[in-house]
């Protein structure tokens, strides 16, 4: 087991852009989480999946976001039209479904927006 | 709602120096706590955690007790190491809504200079 991994780690792009993240989970994990972290910030929730089923979205997650996680294994999370201020490190992790679990991290990827 | 409050940082201390983090937290009922840490360009590990109140976590030095009556989970370390240098998050899952949602506080800066 290689722990939660995310591509790309650095994401440097064009206001207006579109990009899409990959996260692959832990593979006994079913459920899956994404949070945006700004400098000096904790991380914020944007939205979570139960297997393939997104059950959340924060009131962070604009009409810009879009996160998917075909068959319950990897997720994306597409931004499209980017703004400065979609600048952040974007986390996903994940757990399994006991209550009160621990969840387990990626390492993250920034995204810079110029 | 459910919260986490952390006392601000950065914290600036010698090596060799004893180190206190607080952390108090509003939640409906009794939840675990866990503490994170984010090493610099990392993504979030679980340092330690306690599921019941009472109950001390405890992992590479560090220490934590969760404190019902006080609602304060305050992270503790006797003698801190460079290596220690990091941002430290007091986390919960909310009790209600019957899923793993991470609430973060916002994160306490520790640099530790020889």
């Amino acid at each position: 087991d290689t722990g939660v991994s995310q591509d790309p780690r650095h994401k440097i792009t064009k206001r207006g852009q579109n990009v899409t993240f990959r996260c692959d989970p832990i593979s006994e994990h079913n459920r899956l989480y994404w949070y945006r972290q700004t400098l000096g910030q904790g991380p914020e929730f944007l939205t979570y999946f139960q297997n393939e089923a997104q059950l959340e979205k924060s009131r962070l997650l604009s009409d810009r976001f879009s996160a998917e996680r075909p068959k319950g294994s990897f997720s994306t999370l597409e931004i499209q039209r980017t703004e400065q201020g979609d600048s952040a490190m974007y986390l996903c992790a994940s757990s399994t479904d006991r209550l009160s679990t621990e969840a387990f991290f990626g390492q993250g990827t920034r995204l810079t927006v110029v | 709602g459910d919260s986490v409050t952390q006392m601000e940082g950065p914290v600036t201390l010698s090596e060799e120096a004893f180190l206190t983090i607080n952390c108090t937290y509003t939640a409906t009922g009794y939840p675990s706590l866990f503490w994170y840490v984010q090493y610099p360009g990392e993504g979030l590990q679980l340092l330690l955690k306690a599921t019941k109140a009472d109950d001390k976590g405890s992992n590479k030095g560090f220490e934590a007790t969760y404190r019902k009556e006080t609602t304060s989970f305050h992270l503790e370390k006797g003698s801190v190491q460079v290596s220690d240098s990091a941002v430290y998050f007091c986390a919960l899952p909310p009790v209600s809504g019957g899923y793993n949602k991470l609430i973060f506080g916002a994160g306490t800066r520790l640099a530790v200079h020889p």
